[in-house]
């Protein structure tokens, strides 16, 4: 255990909708990150953030957002969904920005797009 | 763009036999973490090299940092059906804004009893 928990594990919805991924990170973990995993792209970085606001982004599509709140946990927003959005989200944590940046992953959420 | 290229991209071994993944890059990254993921799963943080020419040792498993700190390997000897499952090199640019990862396709490891 990462000690990373992201809610839900599983998220099954149709095109054109919107869903939120959830992610607490490990107790004093001020970073947050967003990975999206699929079978063709491989792990590839989405956005981060540390201590509630935004320091890197990825190839993140316009059409999804992330904060972080107050409480450190973080949420990844999806919308106008499509078939190719269909991937394991992962959220990893770490201490900070500097130095070695050893990320702890969370279990993920599969998202199925129909 | 910095990319690492992981190889073999999959491999099938008998256990006791060994083997090496090879991570490599034309870029220089000021850290380099391998990652073990289980079908499903997320990616578990096995080891961070550091320093150029470093090795690190985890049981059966050998980890390098290249001296020019562009590529790194994995070595595992006599490995054993519980070794199976993605591995993942995983690289932090020098010039890396914030510490995001990049991250190597992976290797397939299968080992059958």
């Amino acid at each position: 255990d990462s000690g990373v928990t992201q809610t839900p594990k599983h998220l099954i919805t149709a095109t054109g909708q919107r869903v939120t991924l959830r992610c607490s990170p490990r107790s004093g973990d001020l970073s947050v990150y967003w990975y999206q995993q699929s079978l063709d792209q491989g792990l590839q970085f989405l956005i981060q953030y540390y201590n509630g606001e935004e320091r890197a982004k990825g190839n993140i599509l316009e059409r999804f957002s992330a904060q972080q709140f107050p409480d450190l946990h973080s949420e990844l927003n999806l919308s106008s969904l499509e078939l190719g959005d269909s991937a394991l989200y992962f959220c990893a944590s770490s201490v900070g920005t500097s130095g070695v940046n050893e990320q702890f992953f969370g279990p993920g959420t599969r998202l199925t797009v129909l | 763009t910095q990319l690492l290229e992981q190889s073999p991209q999959f491999l099938s071994i008998q256990e006791g036999e060994n083997l090496t993944v090879y991570c490599n890059s034309s870029s220089v990254f000021s850290s380099l973490q391998w990652y073990r993921q289980e079908p499903g799963e997320g990616p578990v943080l096995l080891v961070t090299v550091v320093t150029g020419g470093e090795v690190k040792k985890l049981k059966r498993l050998t980890f390098q940092f290249g001296d020019a700190r562009k590529d790194s390997s994995l070595h595992i000897t006599a490995a054993q059906p519980g070794d199976t499952g993605l591995y993942l090199c995983a690289g932090e640019g020098v010039y890396n804004q914030g510490g995001k990862l990049i991250f190597g396709q992976g290797t397939e490891l299968s080992v059958k009893p």
